[in-house]
Parts: C-alpha cells; structure tokens; sequence
C-alpha cells in the first residue's frame, strides 16, 4: 500500500471556524490532490499540487486554500466553514500526474455544524 | 474540458454472475488514459485497472477485463465471476497524457455495484 495518510480522520466544527486538513506521503510522489466526495457528485477536485510551493485550482476551489511547503505535506484549509463544506475529504498522490495511478488516503470526514 | 459519464448509478449481479459497468467519455484529444477504481464500503479508493489510449488491447487484471472502443470513447468495465467483496462504488476516470494536457483526472460520479447471493 502507498504511504499516505489523513489527519484528522473526523473532525465536527462549527460554521465560520478555519479547519486545516492535513495529507502526508512517504512515496516522494510530485503529484498531490485534494478531492471532496458526496452523493451523487463523485470526486470533484479541489485543489492540486504539482511540487512544493506549486498548486492549482480544482472545479470546487472557492472556500479553500492549500499550501505545500515540503514533498511530503499538502495541507487543506477551509478559511470560514460553513455547512456546504460537509463532505468526506479525500487526499490522493501520483507520480506523474494524469497519466499515472493516484493512490488515496484513507479519507477525512468533516461535519460542519 | 473533457467529461465522464458513468448512465449507471447503480447496478447489480448475482454472485458468480458477469456483469459490465459502462462509462463514456468526451475528448478531442488522442493521447490519454483511462482508470477504474473501486471504493468499497471501507471507503478506501483502489485502482481496478488502467489502459493507455494507443494501445490496442483491451486491459485485463485478474477478474476484471475492459471494452475500449476508442472511437465510440467508451470505456467498459467487465467483472467477471463476481464475488460478494466486488460490491462497491466503481468510478470510471479519464487522464489526458497530450502535451499541455491537463495533470488532473477527471471522474465519472460512480455505480453503485451491488452483488447478490
């Protein structure tokens, strides 16, 4: 299995709090995404990295941030919660982008009150 | 912008059954790849199988074969001797490989499978 892992994996916040999602890997993979699951909508993403300090918009960037300042970490902040971002966050990393596999986390469920 | 279409929110197959799962595509462009993955209800997405535009022949791993007809951009998942740990989300992908393409996947909104006993 590919070293990747999701903190926290459940968090419950309240609408208006900042909440920061955090992805590592252990593969030294370029590539890292961001993607939020919800019925009937699939994966949509996010945002995306593709090396440190360089990251891109996804299809449903509005109301977050990312940051990448190590290979290791991309970290994902909702900057004011609010009960639209309720969804199961999933992080997911790749070698070489859209042509390569993409191995996902184990996901990050956050309710948002 | 390329598009996945997955018409089956949900399927299902008796255990033991075959079952095919479809997905369609829209992309003008000739260099691309294409992925299933499955999410079961542990939530954990794994790779089913993955198959390169230019090649000719269908992918297969183990169970699990594809119907790529590239000039129809579909893109069909067939399982074979379903077994009761196939049920779970498939979600069809589409990865552009052409210079300048895109880094991302694009993801269909996924079938539910269901497999009977």
């Amino acid at each position: 299995d590919a070293g990747i892992t999701q903190s926290p994996r459940h968090k419950v916040t309240e609408t208006g709090t900042p909440v920061t999602l955090r992805c590592h890997q252990t593969e030294n993979h370029r590539y890292m995404y961001w993607y939020r699951q919800d019925p009937g909508h699939g994966l949509r993403l996010i945002h995306y990295s593709y090396g440190v300090k360089d990251t891109d918009k996804g299809e449903v960037s509005d109301g977050y941030s990312v940051s990448r300042s190590k290979t290791e970490d991309f970290l994902l902040t909702l900057e004011s919660a609010t009960s639209s971002q309720t969804s199961v966050y999933f992080c997911a990393i790749s070698g070489r982008g859209s042509i390569d596999t993409q191995y996902f986390g184990p996901g990050t469920r956050l309710t948002v009150l | 912008a390329q598009t996945v279409t997955q018409s089956q929110p949900e399927m299902s197959v008796q255990e033991a059954e075959t079952v095919t799962l479809s997905c369609t595509y829209d992309t003008s462009e000739s260099d691309y790849y294409l992925f299933w993955y499955k999410q079961p209800p542990s939530r954990q997405m794994i790779l089913v199988i993955r198959q390169e535009a230019y090649k000719q022949q269908n992918a297969t791993e183990n169970r699990f074969s594809v119907n790529f007809q590239k000039a129809a951009k579909s893109f069909s998942l067939k399982i074979s001797d379903s077994q009761l740990g196939d049920a779970a989300m498939y979600f069809c992908a589409f990865g552009d490989a052409g210079r300048g393409g895109s880094e991302k996947l694009v993801f269909g909104k996924g079938t539910k499978l269901t497999v009977n006993p």
